[in-house]
């Protein structure tokens, strides 16, 4: 199937920091990339929607200043948390759908932000 | 508000079938079905997508009925590495998970 890589795989920062996650296709074309945050035995929560090319669109509660998701090309998308606090550590999941997609989604390893 | 419901865990033994059902009562038209499992600290993994009636694979087996207000995954023959949660999505737009199911599998 289809291969979404996520770098880094995990990170610690110091508070304060920003940190960005990458998240790219590796044999497709990626139109729309979805984030999301999941907490220990927790569900995944939906963060944001983007779409190549365009602003993402993001989930209600969830700062846009904050978390700044960048979708500059058709194969990359990144997620830079800004000004990291330890209430921000979590695990990090990008997830693509391709261009022809019917709702299938492809998940990135997923990236475990620690903030100290 | 995620749109489906699925119970928050299942317990089952080594060799067993095990069946979960989720429900999407507001389905739309065009909405697929589709079934991930996820284990811990990683990303979630497609298991299988249906629209109506039947789908199966080498993994396991998608049962909706007419209607498509639920559907049934079935996991033939569990083993111990089936331990995951398990999430139904439905739609093409909407990508927010519900809680999931939490499948143990016993030995």
């Amino acid at each position: 199937g289809a291969v979404v890589s996520q770098h880094p795989s995990w990170v610690i920062c110091k508070s304060g920091t920003s940190v960005k996650i990458e998240c790219r296709s590796l044999d497709f074309q990626a139109t729309t990339m979805f984030w999301y945050r999941q907490f220990p035995k927790q569900s995944l929560m939906l963060m944001a929607t983007s779409n190549e090319g365009s602003k993402a669109t993001y989930e209600q509660g969830v700062e846009k200043d904050k978390f700044l998701i960048n979708h500059a090309s058709l194969t990359l998308s990144t997620l830079t948390v800004t000004s990291a606090h330890p209430e921000d550590s979590s695990f990090y999941i990008c997830s693509a759908g391709d261009t022809m997609w019917t709702g299938e989604l492809f998940f990135g390893e997923g990236s475990r932000l620690t903030v100290l | 508000l995620a749109k489906t419901t699925q119970p928050i865990s299942m317990d089952s033994y080594e060799g067993q079938e095990v069946n979960i059902t989720c429900s999407h009562n507001n389905i739309a038209t065009n909405d697929y079905i589709t079934w991930y499992q996820q284990f811990p600290s990683q990303g979630p993994r497609f298991i299988i997508q249906g629209y109506k009636t039947k789908v199966t694979n080498e993994v396991a087996s998608l049962f909706i009925p007419a209607d498509r207000k639920s559907s049934t995954l079935s996991l033939p023959r569990v083993s111990l590495s089936d331990t995951a949660v398990y999430y139904c999505l439905v739609g093409g737009d909407d990508m927010r998970f519900g809680a999931g199911t939490r499948l143990t599998v016993k030995p």
